[in-house]
């Protein structure tokens, strides 16, 4: 089983629309949680840590449920400049960065 | 910019070669990271370096190996290229803590034909 699971999209949604998606880790002992945004051919860049009680940057929220293992990100009123792929990351806390294969965002016109 | 560079940018080599990548971490980041990402999937940790010292590693091979320098930059070697090392190499700097943010570099795209 991989370490970190994502649905891999893709999302395709009109601007202006919200989205959700999910991500589920396997190791209960994971201490660290963070929401990674890649665009096509660039390397990632981190868009927000994930809090034990949630948390929100502008129109990005961040959840983490602990006891069922899953983390979710919500974007609201999508923009264009939101297509990318975000990649949910944990950190067991060693030395590793575990990613999922990431989630896919089309926002269209 | 993250202020961690990564040379070269991209590279073709041929099945049974030698490459080395390099990568020069963030001002202040003692920690450097290599992780390896193949097309469509998430990137893979191949191993990180402390302070000169390989501090873990992930599930790959001994023909892939490294060095961190006293300034902090660091190499990825890998001998006896195979086609399924053609990947996007990505090097993160951090501190030591990794609950503060990696920053990567812009990676270097390897072909292997």
């Amino acid at each position: 089983r991989k370490e970190v699971e994502q649905d891999p999209g893709p999302f395709n949604v009109p601007e202006g629309a919200t989205v959700a998606f999910n991500c589920t880790y396997s190791n209960s002992a994971s201490q660290s949680f963070f929401w990674y945004r890649q665009d096509c051919r660039k390397e990632p860049k981190l868009l927000m840590s994930v809090y034990s009680s949630g948390n929100e940057d502008g129109r990005f929220t961040a959840q983490l449920n602990r006891a069922s293992q899953y983390i979710s990100l919500l974007i609201r009123d999508s923009k264009l400049s939101d297509s990318a792929t975000y990649l949910c990351v944990v950190n067991r806390g060693d030395y590793k960065l575990s990613f999922g294969a990431g989630t896919t965002v089309t926002v269209r016109a | 910019e993250t202020g961690v560079t990564q040379s070269p940018t991209h590279l073709i080599k041929t099945r049974g070669q030698q490459v080395t990548l390099r990568c020069s971490s963030q001002s202040g980041h003692n920690t450097v990271s290599w992780y390896q990402q193949a097309l469509g999937q998430g990137p893979q940790f191949i191993f990180q370096y402390y302070r000169e010292e390989e501090n873990g590693r992930g599930n790959f091979p001994p023909r892939f190996s490294g060095l961190q320098f006293p300034n902090y930059s660091s190499e990825l070697n890998v001998n006896a290229l195979e086609l399924d090392d053609s990947a996007l190499y990505l090097c993160a700097s951090s501190l030591e803590d990794l609950n503060t943010e990696a920053f990567f570099g812009q990676g270097t795209r390897l072909t292997v034909v």
